[in-house]
This record gives structure tokens, C-alpha cells and sequence, in this order.
């Protein structure tokens, strides 16, 4: 099984400032790596798709980067609203797939 | 506008069954693979199983397998998981989620529904 290790596990940060949040997996997944964001009492909304594809519709402040192990999330501007539960998940081990433990964001 | 709606959960001693559907609105629901994925309370999103639009590709997490089974009618647009042998650390809010593409290969999941929780407790 492939296991997923993001990091860190919480984070605050202060309006305006660049965050970064990393994800690295237990095996070479390639760029088969996704990103979400879990708003409080929401279901979770697909960010970033094979690493570093923008979803349609989501803001350009949201970027992803890696391949192989390591990958990164960069949120390069925080906003108010980007308050979240943010989760790596990874698609390379057919028919399985994992996510990350989480990582909770917080306003400074 | 795509919408899941889950439904089916309740409250269910341990060892009982319960079988959850969601019923998929606003895109061609036999253009794409389906999925199931839990969240306990207060913890992260588990992955459960997925299923292709067609039904001829399944896949389980380990925790569920042989217990549970996923399924789908796609003229009544709506999938289904039928959950065996219940147990306590089966509690948690189950989502319906919409894959990227007709197989599994293409392993994103979006949009998700607002989920139906299952409580097991005896």
C-alpha cells in the first residue's frame, strides 16, 4: 500500500501571507497526486488534479508541484475564505487510493 | 448543475447491515466512474470503493472489503453501497463523489454530495 505523509498538520498564517503544505508518498506515484480543500461542516472540493492542474473554477492563488515522492501545495496570497482542512490524495495504486492525514489551516 | 444526494444512513448495532444510495443529477451519470468515501467524526476522508461506469471495474479499501459492496443503476442514475457486518469504527459521514472519467484510472473526485452518516453502536 502506499502511504501518504503531509505536513505539516496544522498551520496559521496571517492574511496575505504564502503558504505552503507538503505531501510526500511512501512510493514513486508519478503525478498522480490531487488536492483538496474540506471548508467547517462542508464536503471537500477538488483543488488541484495530476499535481499541478488547476480544477476549473478555482482561484490562481491555488498552485501545486512535484512528481515521484514529493509534491507541494502553495496557496501564494492566504485569504479569509481559504480557511480549510487541505488533503493530499493519491490515484497511482489502482483500484486504491489514499489520502493524507490533513492538514488544518488557520488565520493568524 | 451537478448534484449527489446521498441517503440511508441511520442509526445500526454492530454485526447489522445498511445500504446507502445517492442519486446523481445534472451530467451523464453512465460517463463516469463512481465513488465512496468516509470521514469519521472529527478525523480525515477515507477512501471506501469505486466503481467504473459500467460496473466491470470495482475496487475496495481494505477495511471494507468482503463486507461491503458497491453498485449502481445507471437508468435510475443513482449509486449504492450496501454495507454487511457492521462495525463501530464503520461510524462516519459517507460521501458520494463523481470520478473524472468512465474508469477508475483517472482518480480524482469531484464534486462530493453533503454526505449521510452511519452510526454503529450497539
Amino acid at each position: 500500500d502506499i502511504q501518504m505523509t503531509q505536513s505539516p498538520s496544522s498551520l496559521s498564517a496571517s492574511v496575505g501571507d504564502r503558504v505552503t503544505i507538503t505531501c510526500q508518498a511512501s512510493h514513486d506515484i508519478s503525478n498522480h497526486l490531487n488536492w483538496y480543500h474540506q471548508k467547517p461542516g462542508k464536503a471537500p472540493k477538488l483543488l488541484i488534479y495530476d499535481a499541478s492542474n488547476l480544477e476549473t473554477g478555482v482561484p490562481s492563488r491555488f498552485s501545486g508541484s512535484g512528481s515521484g515522492t514529493d509534491f507541494t501545495f502553495t496557496i501564494s496570497s492566504l485569504q479569509p475564505e481559504d480557511i480549510a482542512t487541505y488533503y493530499c490524495q493519491q490515484y497511482d495504486n489502482l483500484p486504491t487510493y489514499t489520502f493524507g492525514q490533513g492538514t488544518k489551516l488557520e488565520i493568524k | 448543475e451537478v448534484q449527489l444526494v446521498e441517503s440511508g444512513g441511520g442509526l445500526v448495532q454492530p454485526g447489522r447491515s445498511l445500504r446507502l444510495s445517492c442519486a446523481a443529477s445534472g451530467f451523464t451519470f453512465d460517463d463516469y466512474a463512481m465513488y465512496w468515501v468516509r470521514q469519521a467524526p472529527g478525523k480525515g476522508l477515507e477512501w471506501v470503493a469505486g466503481i467504473s461506469w459500467n460496473g466491470g471495474d470495482i475496487g475496495y479499501a481494505d477495511s471494507v472489503k468482503g463486507r461491503f459492496t458497491i453498485s449502481r443503476d445507471n437508468a435510475k442514475n443513482s449509486l449504492y453501497l450496501q454495507m454487511n457486518s457492521l462495525r463501530v469504527e464503520d461510524t462516519a459521514l459517507y460521501y458520494c463523489t463523481k470520478g473524472a472519467g468512465v474508469s477508475l484510472a483517472l482518480g480524482w473526485f469531484d464534486p462530493w454530495g453533503q454526505g449521510t452518516l452511519v452510526t454503529v453502536s450497539s
